[in-house]
């Protein structure tokens, strides 16, 4: 069975630190995504990372993927208030046949705050 | 453009009352998916269909749940005689094709009592 857990779940942070969410998976699978969720809102998509050394940036947001250690990060940077969320790293296990097809395993999330 | 959109928001429901929670994905998307987001087990993966293709049922938790597709496009979700673990956030959503991001609607809060 898939395991996906991100540490820590809980994150309290200052405007303008630096921090890094990890997403350990169990199982091998080459397609990790990245979701931000806000408070009584859906998920939004905020990467896709689709091979070992993958490397996106979106603003304060840097997210890898290492498919050897089965490790995601997400990295914030400079953070600001508005980057307050949860965030889910979420691993595709439907590679049947090398085709996935979005049946995601996502971990439990991680409750991002970010004081003045 | 339109995003997923999901009906209803919200859904109060009596103990052992069907409930049919309906999705319209996005025009043009041929992946749609079923999800639930519940405190006790997070997200947790339904049920998706692609095309003309069989369902991947898998996710559903128990035979009083089932889903259709018709036509290629609105799907609509059913839980025959609800119970109270079946309280949760129903989130429906899309792609473009089986391997492109998922774009998820703004859910549909299930509350059994």
């Amino acid at each position: 069975e898939l395991k996906v857990e991100q540490n820590p779940l809980f994150l309290s942070m200052q405007e303008g630190k630096n921090y890094t969410i990890y997403c350990n998976y169990s199982t091998t699978s080459d397609r990790l995504y990245w979701y931000r969720q806000d408070p009584g809102k859906s998920l939004e998509s905020l990467f896709v990372l689709l091979s070992n050394g993958a490397v996106k940036q979106e603003g304060r947001l840097m997210a890898s993927l290492d498919t050897k250690a089965r490790l995601s990060t997400l990295h914030i940077t400079a953070a600001v208030h508005d980057l307050s969320a949860t965030y889910f790293c979420a691993v595709d296990l439907s590679n049947a046949g090398g085709t996935s097809y979005g049946k995601l395993t996502f971990g439990q999330g991680t409750i991002l705050t970010v004081h003045p | 453009g339109a995003g997923v959109s999901q009906s209803p928001s919200n859904k109060v429901t009596e103990k052992g009352k069907d409930v049919e929670l309906r999705c319209d994905p996005i025009s043009g998307h041929t992946a749609l998916y079923w999800y639930r987001q519940s405190l006790g087990q997070g997200l947790e993966f339904l049920i998706y269909f692609q095309g003309n293709s069989a369902p991947d049922k898998s996710g559903l938790p128990s035979d009083r749940f089932s889903a259709e597709r018709t036509g290629g496009s609105v799907s609509t979700l059913t839980i025959q005689r609800t119970q109270q673990e079946d309280s949760a956030v129903y989130l429906c959503a899309s792609s473009l094709r089986g391997n492109s991001p998922l774009h998820f609607g703004n859910g549909t809060r299930l509350t059994v009592t």
